[in-house]
C-alpha cells in the first residue's frame, strides 16, 4: 500500500517565478491538507481540499493556490515567489472520519534563490 | 498566542537513559493530540493519537499520556536509532477535518 506521495523531492527557484508542487493521498484517502515547514520550526497549515474545494485556509497569502482533482490527488502552486518561500512544503492525506489522522509524504524543499 | 509549546527545545541522554519530552496546549475544545517523529529532510511519521484526559498509548519504547493541558512522551531506555525531532500537535473540535496545529518540536539525541 503506497503511502502518500510528494513531486518534485527538490526544487530551485528564482524570486518572481511560480512553482507547483504535486501530492497523490494514501489509499482509501479523500482530504489533502498542505503544510510549510521552515528550518527549525514546525509545520504551519496552508490549505486543506475536500471534494475538490478548499474547506479551511491558514494564515497564508493569495499567492499560494491549490487544486484536487477527482483521484484525489493535489496540486499546490505559489506565484510570485519571495526568498522567505524557501522550506520544506508537505502533504498529508487522511479520512474524512471520525479518526481523522494525517499522514505525510516526504516533503518537497524549495529553494528560492 | 502559542497553542502549543514544547520543551526542551533540544534533548541529549546517553543510550539506556530514560526521560520525556513535555506538550502543553491551549485550544478550547480538544479533538485530539497527535506525536510525529521527524528524521532530517522527510516528513512527519505518525507515532500516536490521544483523544481524552487519562489516555496513554506505547510503542516500543515510547509511551505517551495525555492530561487536560499537557501531554508526555516518556522514551525508556533509548537507543541511537531514537534520536529525531519528535513534533506535537493538536486539533480543535470543529465539523470536517480541522488542521494540526503543531509546536516546534524537541529535538533528540541519543549517545551511544
Amino acid at each position: 500500500d503506497a503511502g502518500v506521495t510528494q513531486s518534485p523531492t527538490h526544487l530551485i527557484k528564482t524570486r518572481g517565478q511560480q512553482v507547483t508542487l504535486r501530492c497523490s493521498p494514501k489509499s482509501g484517502h479523500d482530504t489533502v491538507s498542505w503544510y510549510q515547514q521552515a528550518l527549525g520550526q514546525g509545520p504551519q497549515f496552508i490549505f486543506q481540499y475536500y471534494e475538490e474545494e478548499e474547506r479551511q485556509r491558514g494564515n497564508f497569502p493569495d499567492r499560494f493556490s491549490g487544486h484536487q482533482f477527482p483521484n484525489y490527488s493535489s496540486e499546490l502552486n505559489v506565484n510570485a515567489l519571495l526568498l522567505g518561500d524557501s522550506a520544506l512544503y508537505l502533504c498529508a492525506s487522511s479520512y474524512r472520519g471520525t479518526k481523522n489522522i494525517q499522514y505525510f509524504g516526504a516533503g518537497t524543499r524549495l529553494s528560492v534563490l | 498566542e502559542d497553542q502549543v509549546t514544547q520543551s526542551p527545545e533540544a534533548l541529549r541522554l546517553q543510550e539506556g537513559e530514560s526521560s520525556s519530552l513535555n506538550c502543553s496546549y491551549t485550544v478550547s475544545g480538544l479533538r485530539g493530540l497527535f506525536w510525529y517523529r521527524q528524521d532530517p529532510g522527510k516528513g512527519p511519521e505518525f507515532l500516536f493519537t490521544l483523544y481524552s484526559a487519562g489516555e496513554e498509548k506505547e510503542k516500543e519504547r515510547l509511551k505517551a499520556t495525555l492530561t487536560k493541558k499537557e501531554s508526555f512522551l516518556h522514551i525508556t531506555a533509548p537507543k541511537p536509532e531514537d534520536s529525531a525531532t519528535y513534533l506535537c500537535a493538536v486539533q480543535e473540535w470543529h465539523s470536517g477535518n480541522t488542521p494540526l496545529v503543531f509546536g516546534k518540536g524537541t529535538r533528540l539525541s541519543v549517545i551511544a
